[in-house]
């Protein structure tokens, strides 16, 4: 089946730093990423569509600014919290489509402190 | 914008129970998809449904989707323990978008 990897799978920042957070995919061409965030216990939401060459499209109420998102390759779509705060803490999974579904990469859990 | 309700939030059952969880979208859909995620992994795609009133089955495993492709529900029999995790329904609208419920937590009492 398809592979998506993300890496770092964990990471501490402190207040007011950036993160970059990686996705791929391993062995197949993802034109179309996603990444999404999940609070503990709850669901996923879906934080922005990437598309490769181009730019991304936002969900209502995220803040395009802040989450600095490219996809400069069809196998690798980047997120970067930048000027992380503590709300900031969550889960982020990114995931890609091939066929039906979506497969997911592992999650990145951030914490800000 | 589309909503997709899922119940119940939890459900606990003995080893050898039944299991049904239900989804409900505020919008028709096109297609529904359910995605298994163990406790402190990522969700993994299970299956996609397309057709109105289509039933398909893997394993243990049964999936329905409404007739009006607005509702879905995936039951499983004689649960194991290795079934337990959180079970999302995730529908797609007319705006193309994946939007999740907010999951079942099966646990299963052994």
């Amino acid at each position: 089946g398809a592979v998506v990897s993300q890496h770092p799978s964990r990471v501490i920042c402190k207040s007011g730093t950036s993160v970059k957070i990686e996705c791929r995919s391993l062995d197949f061409q993802a034109t179309t990423m996603f990444w999404y965030r999940q609070f503990p216990k709850q669901s996923l939401m879906l934080m922005a569509t990437s598309n490769e060459g181009s730019k991304a499209t936002y969900e209502q109420g995220v803040e395009k600014d802040k989450f600095l998102i490219n996809h400069a390759s069809l196998t690798l779509s980047t997120l970067t919290v930048t000027s992380a705060h503590p709300e900031d803490s969550s889960f982020y999974i990114c995931s890609a489509s091939l066929g039906p579904g979506q497969y997911f990469g592992p999650g990145t859990r951030l914490t800000v402190t | 914008g589309q909503q997709v309700m899922q119940i119940p939030q939890y459900q606990h059952v003995q080893e050898g129970e039944d299991f049904t969880t239900y989804c409900n979208s505020s919008t028709t859909l096109s297609n529904i998809q359910w995605y298994k995620q163990r406790p402190g992994g990522h969700p993994v795609f299970l299956i996609q449904l397309v057709k109105s009133g289509e039933v398909k089955k893997q394993k243990r495993l049964t999936f329905q989707f409404g007739e009006a492709k607005k509702n879905s529900s995936l039951h499983i029999t004689a649960t194991q323990t290795t079934d337990v995790g959180t079970y999302f329904c995730a529908g797609t609208g007319s705006n193309y978008k994946l939007t999740f419920g907010k999951g079942t937590l099966l646990t299963v009492n052994p």
